[in-house]
């Protein structure tokens, strides 16, 4: 079955303990992005990958890191978390069409973190 | 730069026909559209990729306004299926695809 995996589903975490949430997809896409969603603000983007070892800073980049050392693979790594990276975190991806979006992107279940 | 949707919420009862807008200030190539079910993921709805072109399933449309640089997203004889939050997104810049806040729908019998 073609999808978007995520791990863990739900997480709660302290301050400063440094965590990662992983994301797989088994559709040979070459986009993958990673999304967080708070109340009234929709979805934000925090790093997209066109492809394997490139990386790009979405709207909100910052205490976030990723990698792309694989295909299929695209953990989001939170060095040292704080409360207000409390949130919703959806990764996606698809495949690309010159340097757009022109097919539809495939979500992930969703991971909810809590960082009191 | 996120397009913006309006209205931000929308409340119908079955049957009732709504029209969710998406516009940008910038240039438009694209728009996708994506509703999201609450406690689910996003689901892809549809693309549009050029200027004037509409598409829809079931009672689900849009159409793709590239001089007014805005998309509209028309649900016809609404039902409770139909409720959740919709969004469109667009590229900008040098990012792919960057959404809108949303627009909540309810649908009420």
């Amino acid at each position: 079955e073609a999808q978007v995996t995520q791990n863990p589903r739900y997480l709660i975490t302290v301050t400063g303990k440094k965590l990662t949430v992983t994301c797989s997809q088994n559709m040979n896409h070459e986009y993958m992005s990673w999304y967080r969603q708070d109340p009234g603000l929709g979805l934000r983007q925090i790093y997209y990958s066109m492809n394997v070892e490139v990386t790009d800073k979405g709207d909100v980049p910052e205490g976030y890191k990723v990698s792309r050392k694989e295909k299929r693979n695209f953990p989001l790594i939170l060095e040292s978390p704080s409360p207000n990276q409390t949130s919703l975190y959806f990764c996606a991806s698809s495949l690309v069409g010159t340097s757009a979006l022109y097919n539809e992107q495939f979500f992930g279940p969703g991971t909810r973190l809590t960082v009191l | 730069q996120q397009p913006v949707q309006s209205p931000q919420a929308v409340i119908l009862r079955e049957g009732e026909d709504a029209v969710i807008n998406c516009s940008s200030s910038k240039a438009l190539y694209s728009v996708h559209w994506y509703r999201q079910k609450h406690g689910e993921a996003p689901v892809f709805l549809m693309i549009l990729l050029k200027g004037g072109e509409q598409k829809g399933h079931d009672k689900i449309s849009a159409s793709f306004n590239e001089k007014k640089q805005q998309s509209s997203l028309y649900l016809t004889a609404s039902q409770l299926s139909y409720s959740g939050t919709y969004f469109c997104g667009t590229p900008s810049g040098n990012t792919p695809l960057v959404f809108g806040k949303g627009t909540r729908l309810s649908v009420i019998a």
